[in-house]
């Protein structure tokens, strides 16, 4: 069975500065998806960045990016700039290849807070 | 175009009582998803519908929780009787299958927090 694990359970940033969230996973399969989705404060859970493993090349979108590390099972997410609005719950998630991208499993999350 | 919904978004029942949770899908998405988190843990999958079908219901926890999708449109999670460990959050999640293996991802409702007490 697929396991996500997250270390961190809280992490803050001071905001301008660039902060870096762990996640690790465990699989036999070899193609698959990652993702991390945000939660903000009683709002809804969104995606916020997704790889696919046979791409190489590390996902990014605008100040978000990943350190995807196959061999290693890593998967962490940088976010550069950090603003107050990215203080919220992240959540680390696997699906397999042939799933329907909603079949997840996740880690227990971390708790970013962006001081000002 | 309205995201996923979920109602209510607080419940406190009392043990041994029953408990309707309700998700409203992202209209035209067939994939509809039920995940729990409970304090602390990871979130963890309970369903998956595809329209009205059951397609994987190996995440529930025990015969006291029945989900329903009638016509494939919104689904219905219960819980008869509650009891303390169910407490939580419970989210509900939508996605849309294109076919040929191409799908969204899995777009999410805030969530229902529930609380046996």
């Amino acid at each position: 069975a697929q396991t996500v694990t997250q270390s961190q359970p809280e992490m803050s940033v001071q905001e301008a500065e660039t902060v870096t969230l762990s996640c690790t996973y465990d699989t036999s399969e070899s193609d698959y998806y990652l993702f991390w989705y945000k939660q903000p404060p009683s709002r809804q859970m969104i995606l916020v960045i997704r790889q696919e493993a046979y791409k190489q090349q590390n996902a990014t979108e605008n100040r978000f990016s990943v350190n995807f590390q196959k061999a290693a099972k890593s998967f962490s997410l940088k976010i550069s700039d950090s603003q107050l609005g990215d203080a919220a719950m992240y959540f680390c998630a696997y699906a397999s290849r042939g799933s329907t991208l909603g079949r997840l499993y996740f880690g227990r999350g971390t708790q970013l807070t962006v001081w000002p | 175009e309205a995201g996923v919904t979920q109602f209510p978004s607080h419940s406190v029942i009392e043990k041994g009582q029953t408990v309707t949770l309700r998700c409203d899908p992202i209209s035209g998405h067939d994939n509809l998803y039920w995940y729990r988190r409970v304090m602390g843990k990871e979130i963890k999958f309970l369903l998956h519908f595809v329209k009205e079908s059951k397609q994987d219901e190996s995440g529930m926890p025990n015969n006291r929780f029945l989900a329903e999708r009638t016509g494939g449109t919104y689904s219905t999670l219960k819980v008869q009787p509650a009891e303390l460990e169910d407490s939580g959050v419970y989210f509900c999640a939508s996605s849309h299958s294109f076919g040929a293996g191409v799908n969204t991802e899995a777009f999410f409702g805030q969530g229902t927090r529930l609380t046996v007490v």
